[in-house]
């Protein structure tokens, strides 16, 4: 059974054309986290939600966004894509930040292509 | 220096062999580490996690961990060329600090 499920798996947009990713999970964990890699790169995170309360990375260009609207879902929005917004985006969730309960656990990832 | 260093490979085994991937960190603080493998295209998927010096296993994985020496390792024991991926070491800090990944290391086991 999919536990961390991310929709589209694929995506491809335009230039500047805003584009939203979904995340859902069944684990009912606290946790919610978004990070971007690409190619040979390691995962990059962007930001995270412990329940409601949302956490920026410092280094997060402000293009990026997110919603938490319920415990099982989590949204990222790209306000106006470039080209180096091109990469696998990747939904992760855990039970806590920190203890034996802060293991990640991934979703597919959604590949976004922007033309 | 980096605060998670893999080697990153590629590190090409035979198949049946052991295969012996390293780790090491810089915040003496970590806490929490865990070792995932990610094929190509695909999303990282969680092999072992571990939490106390010394050694954990679970089937042909066995993760190693050294505090003292900012160390980790993990070993595939017989190794097969599904086993052939990008393996992550990715180690948090205390207080509930994020998850930081190494550059991972590319294995390929040859049949």
């Amino acid at each position: 059974d999919a536990m961390v499920i991310q929709n589209p798996r694929y995506q491809v947009t335009q230039f500047g054309k805003p584009v939203t990713l979904s995340c859902s999970q069944t684990l009912n964990h606290n946790v919610m986290y978004w990070y971007q890699q690409k190619s040979s790169q390691a995962p990059k995170l962007l930001f995270h939600y412990y329940d409601k309360d949302f956490n920026n990375e410092a280094d997060t260009p402000d293009n990026f966004q997110s919603r938490r609207p319920n415990t099982s879902f989590c949204f990222l929005d790209i306000r106006s894509p470039g080209l180096g917004d091109a990469a696998m985006y990747l939904c992760a969730t855990s039970r806590e930040v920190a203890g034996g309960g802060d293991t990640q656990y991934f979703g597919p990832g959604t590949r976004l292509t922007v033309l | 220096q980096k605060e998670v260093e893999q080697n990153s490979g590629p590190l090409s085994v035979p198949e049946g062999a052991i295969a012996s991937l390293n780790c090491t960190y810089s915040d003496r603080g970590s806490q929490s580490f865990f070792w995932y493998r990610q094929y190509s295209g695909k999303s990282p998927e969680l092999i072992m996690s571990i939490y106390s010096n010394g050694d954990k296993e679970d089937g042909r994985f066995t993760a190693q961990l050294n505090k003292a020496s900012q160390y980790v390792s993990l070993l595939i024991r017989d190794s097969q060329p599904s086993d052939s991926a990008t393996y992550l070491c990715a180690v948090k800090g205390n207080q509930g600090g994020k998850l930081i990944f190494g550059q991972g290391t590319e294995l390929s086991v040859k049949p």
